[in-house]
């Protein structure tokens, strides 16, 4: 139990483009969902905190209008990165957590490339 | 806020050996304490989590000590496999839903045959 998929698995596209990453939670549902950014060699850094039916958090530093996060129910989050550019190359990973207690569920991860 | 500090960031263990990876924390509002695998291209797969009102946790060749008066937790692996390497990353937060982990900076893990 408590599996989250993620896609896609990896994605190329233009500079100026926008993607939409998706989060499920296939086997439970998610109170709360987080979504973090990876740098190669380097540790996870949170991105933003969602909770179904309301606006995410974001941590300081990252452009709220740049990373949209819509967490429409309780097994799905989407993460859209709008007018994608190089540096916005990264591996994208969402969790999610059940509610009972802090115990967090990872994606698999969504490698994105922007030309 | 909290502030979670990992070592040593590289580690290379020759296999059967055993591998100890330790953590500090600053935060004493932090109970919640889980440790990640994470192979190359994957994303984070939970392998134990111990809780503040438990010392010590085991799981097969896995374990995990918290020290809350000194603020620290270590992973203990015994008997590595090659199939062991990956990086670890220690985490930390209040039990309570919603919050999010607090990661450490990661240590690389090598199990040499």
């Amino acid at each position: 139990g408590a599996v989250v998929s993620q896609h896609p698995s990896w994605v190329i596209c233009k500079s100026g483009t926008s993607v939409k990453i998706e989060c499920r939670s296939l086997d439970f549902q998610a109170t709360t969902m987080f979504w973090y950014r990876q740098f190669p060699k380097q540790s996870l850094m949170l991105m933003a905190t969602s909770n179904e039916g309301s606006k995410a958090t974001y941590e300081q530093g990252v452009e709220k209008d740049k990373f949209l996060i819509n967490h429409a129910s309780l097994t799905l989050s989407t993460l859209t990165v709008t007018s994608a550019h190089p540096e916005d190359s990264s591996f994208y990973i969402c969790s999610a957590s059940r509610g009972v207690s802090n115990e967090q569920f990872f994606g698999p991860g969504t490698r994105l490339t922007v030309l | 806020g909290e502030n979670v500090e990992q070592h040593p960031s590289t580690l290379s263990v020759q296999e059967g050996d055993s591998a100890v990876i330790k953590c500090t924390y600053s935060d004493s509002a932090s109970n919640y304490f889980p440790w990640y695998k994470q192979e190359l291209g994957k994303g984070p797969q939970l392998i134990i989590d111990i809780r503040s009102n438990v010392g010590e946790k085991k799981d097969q060749r896995i374990a995990v000590t918290l020290n809350k008066t000194a603020k620290h937790f270590s992973l203990h692996i015994t008997e590595t496999q090659p199939e062991d390497s990956a990086v670890y990353f220690c985490a930390a937060s209040p039990e309570t839903s919603g919050y999010a982990l607090n990661f450490g900076k990661g240590t690389s893990l090598l199990v040499t045959p």
